[in-house]
Formats: C-alpha cells, structure tokens, sequence
C-alpha cells in the first residue's frame, strides 16, 4: 500500500517480556518518527530517524527503549522488560522534508 | 516544559456553526505548523499546514490563522458537520525534518 503500515496492531504481553513493534514508512520519505499516546495523553515524541543521519533519540523514556531504521526503509521500535506504564499506542509517521507527516495506524500495546 | 500547548481538552459546538480551536506556542524557533484529526483506533490524519511566512490558509471548511508576534495559532471549521467529531492535535517544527512537536489535543463535538 501506499501509506504507513505498522504492525502488530494489538499486542498484549506480559510484564517483563520484550516487544518489537515494526514500521514500514512511505517509499522515498527519508524521515520516520516514532511517538507514543497514552491513555488521555498528547502524543509524546519517542525517536526520530532522518536519512542517514544519527537518530535524534531524546525522547526516549528510558534506556529499556530501542529503535533502529534500515536505510531509508524499515524501522523497528524495541521495548525490554516491559512494564505496565509501557502500555499505550505506538504510532509512527514518515515524511519528505518540510512537508505534513503520515501516520500509522498504531500498534496498542498492552502489558498484563 | 510545553512548547505546543492546547488549553481548552474539549469543545462541544452546534452542527453548522463554526468551530474554533486554538493553539499556542513557546518556542520561536518554530516555523512549520499542522493540524491533525484523530479518530479513536485510527493514526492521526493531517488536515492543514501553515508555513511561518503566511497569516492564512484555507483549504475547503478549514482554515489556519497564524499569529507569529502572540505565538498563536487557529483552526477555524465552518460549517462544522457531525462527522467532524474528533481530537484534534496542533503540532509544530522547526525548519528541515525536526521533530513534529504535538499538543495534548483538543476533543471537538458536533452537535446536530
């Protein structure tokens, strides 16, 4: 397809797995962003990959917290032992310079 | 710290009349400006973007005012329609691919 795809859609885990979330951007967007929303909560900024670049991973809430991007394609966000505060919806968007992001659909996470 | 901020969580406005929903802005560096729409479930779609060099755009129903000297933006829909029901997020760059920063968004309801 033509949009940003992510999956799983829904994952619940048990506290203390770890949880690989993927993102397959827009063809030739060299940006990719991953945010978090929690429940009520604003989207809240995670990491950011542009081209080859090192990523910008201010965002990151703790070290437990991962990501890596192939290039310009896939991307991958990686949580180890997961903790229930972890669960939220993870959305990740793409984008060509200064232009309006794309969205995912979200993966919802959810640690038991 | 906020640098995107949304004060008012939720507005319920009459099918037909205008919806105005409002943003502001702490960091002068800023100079890219978006508005998204969320449903529940989905990823968050973009609607309209402004650029730090205009006052205005216009797209359809929707239109962005920029207000650079009181940081200050807004989204104004009219006629506002039932399926316009949504959260709808502020979100704002500094130039190149930085970081989309988001508000904590504002819950509109249209009531027919």
């Amino acid at each position: 397809g033509a949009g940003v795809s992510q999956s799983p859609s829904n994952k619940v885990t048990e506290k203390g797995k770890d949880v690989e979330l993927r993102c397959d951007p827009i063809s030739g967007h060299t940006a990719l962003y991953w945010y978090r929303q929690r429940l009520g909560q604003g989207l809240e900024f995670l990491i950011y990959f542009q081209g080859n670049s090192a990523p910008d991973k201010s965002g990151l809430p703790s070290d437990r917290f991962s990501a890596e991007r192939t290039g310009e394609s896939v991307s991958t966000l990686t949580i180890q032992r997961t903790q229930q505060e972890d669960s939220a919806v993870y959305l990740c968007a793409s984008r060509r310079t200064n232009t309006e992001a794309f969205f995912g659909q979200g993966t919802r996470l959810t640690v038991v | 710290d906020q640098q995107v901020k949304q004060n008012s969580p939720s507005l319920s406005v009459q099918e037909g009349r205008i919806s105005i929903l409002n943003c502001d802005y702490t960091n002068s560096m800023f100079d890219y400006f978006l508005w998204y729409k969320k449903y529940p479930a989905e990823g968050p779609t973009f609607l309209i973007s402004i650029s730090s060099i205009k006052d205005k755009n216009e797209d359809g129903r929707f239109t962005v005012f920029l207000n650079k000297s009181a940081k200050h933006l807004s989204l104004h829909i009219v006629p506002s329609q039932p399926g316009d029901s949504a959260v709808y997020f502020c979100a704002a760059s500094e130039a190149g691919n930085t970081p989309l920063v988001f508000g904590k968004g504002t819950r509109l309801s249209v009531i027919a």
